[in-house]
């Protein structure tokens, strides 16, 4: 059974709008989560880290973190085609070991 | 410079061959990692490492043997290559907390 679930997608927002990914996880214990974005043929880069139930902002990307429900999602204000990518989440616990999920693959259309 | 680098980037071979990924990190971090991730970019876990020593070994093959000669180093070597073995292997280090992971530019194995 996967730790970190995904939708995989696509999702299809056109430019301008919000787009909103989201991810489930099944660890209790864990501790901190992540969104990765993931360009085809590049490897992941980190855009957002959380740890503390609640928001978090950093400019146009806001994550979000719901311990009790064991659900993480990432919103992307003012999508641009350059936001176009599979975004991964990913859960951390007491280790140091990252679980990531399949990907959300989105599609931002002009 | 790059944080942390994999060479080769693309390795084509047959079955059956033995294959090796060296990767390194000039970030100073205490821990490095093997990922693999396969065609449905699925990314999972193989090994860890924490200042040489092995922490993290899942379900993987024992033709896969990771080597770390010190703590900026991770090497990767695949014996008996197989069909399933082709994929993107990505290394990546992280700082002594844990936390964020900052990824190689991936070497992607392709056997024939």
């Amino acid at each position: 059974q996967k730790e970190v679930e995904q939708n995989s997608g696509p999702l299809s927002v056109p430019e301008g709008a919000i787009a909103s990914l989201n991810c489930t996880y099944s660890d209790r214990v864990s501790q901190s989560f992540f969104w990765y974005r993931q360009y085809s043929g590049k490897s992941p880069e980190l855009i957002m880290s959380i740890y503390s139930n609640g928001d978090k902002e950093d400019g146009r990307f806001t994550a979000q973190l719901n311990k009790a429900s064991q659900y993480v999602s990432l919103l992307i204000r003012d999508s641009q085609p350059s936001d176009s990518a599979t975004y991964l989440c990913a859960s951390g616990g007491a280790t140091n070991k990252l679980i990531f999920g399949t990907g959300t693959l989105l599609a931002v259309q002009p | 410079d790059t944080a942390v680098s994999q060479t080769p980037k693309y390795l084509v071979t047959q079955m059956g061959n033995d294959k090796s990924i060296k990767c390194e990190q000039n970030l100073g971090h205490d821990t490095m990692y093997w990922y693999k991730q396969d065609s449905k970019k699925f990314l999972k876990i193989m090994f860890s490492y924490n200042n040489k020593e092995l922490i993290i070994n899942e379900t993987v093959p024992n033709r896969f043997s990771p080597k770390s000669p010190d703590k900026a180093h991770l090497n990767l070597h695949i014996n008996s290559l197989e069909l399933g073995d082709s994929a993107v292997y990505f290394c990546a280090s992280s700082p002594p907390l844990g936390g964020e992971l900052f990824f190689g530019e991936g070497s992607r194995l392709t056997v024939l």
